[in-house]
């Protein structure tokens, strides 16, 4: 059973650019969450994806954006990127969208703007 | 808004000393309530949740409803404790959305 990976782990843009963030889901999962952790704070939810339809979103302006694969994969978009941006992207991914089934995160891609 | 409050950043114990890790959320319904632990180095990873009412790890949280409160109880704390801990709100039922707490830091020193 492989986990939850994302890629990349690290990476750096400027100012207005954009970034595409991946997660492979938990072999089996059909759902993938997305969340932002500034340094010093708890994870804050963007949104998920249920079967390839978004399911529910945090309060994140709509340059944030995302998708979902036939394969339960997921794609987090990030376009005009702002300094405060900057952050860790966690992925997580479960069997069904209610919040009570088990969450699985991956690592994380450290996003750094300039 | 739904919100979750874990009031010490950093929680520092000797090892054997008892543990109580603070949680209050703001719900007036029925939460849903997790301890998420991230040890060094590793990925945030569940710890326990309330419905499931056990101890993992030694660790056991009580929800209070009239205070609440979900607070992390451990009797004799032990240095593989030494971890970042998160309390998280289950959202609506059905978007899977978790609220975090911004962490505390347990220190268990020998």
């Amino acid at each position: 059973e492989t986990g939850v990976t994302q890629s990349p782990t690290h990476l750096i843009k400027t100012r207005g650019q954009q970034v595409t963030l991946r997660c492979s889901s938990q072999s089996g999962h059909n759902t993938v969450s997305w969340y932002q952790q500034a340094l010093g704070q708890g994870p804050q939810f963007i949104f998920q994806y249920y079967r390839e339809e978004e399911n529910g979103r945090g309060n994140f302006p709509p340059r944030f954006s995302g998708l979902q694969f036939p394969n339960y994969s997921s794609e987090l978009n990030v376009n005009a990127l702002e300094l405060d941006d900057s952050a860790l992207y966690l992925c997580a991914s479960s069997l069904g969208a209610n919040s009570g089934n088990t969450i699985y995160f991956g690592e994380g891609s450290w996003l750094t703007v300039v | 808004a739904q919100r979750v409050t874990q009031p010490e950043k950093l929680l520092s114990v000797f090892k054997g000393a008892p543990v109580e890790l603070k949680c209050n959320y703001s719900y007036s319904g029925s939460p849903e309530l997790f301890w998420y632990v991230q040890y060094s180095r590793q990925r945030l990873q569940l710890l326990l949740r309330h419905i499931s009412r056990e101890s993992i790890k030694g660790f056991t949280a009580d929800l209070n409803k009239g205070e609440t409160s979900f607070h992390l109880k451990k009797p004799f704390a032990q240095e593989e404790d030494s971890a970042m801990y998160y309390c998280a709100q289950g959202g609506r039922r059905n978007t899977g959305k978790l609220i975090f707490g911004q962490g505390t830091t347990l220190q268990v020193k020998p």
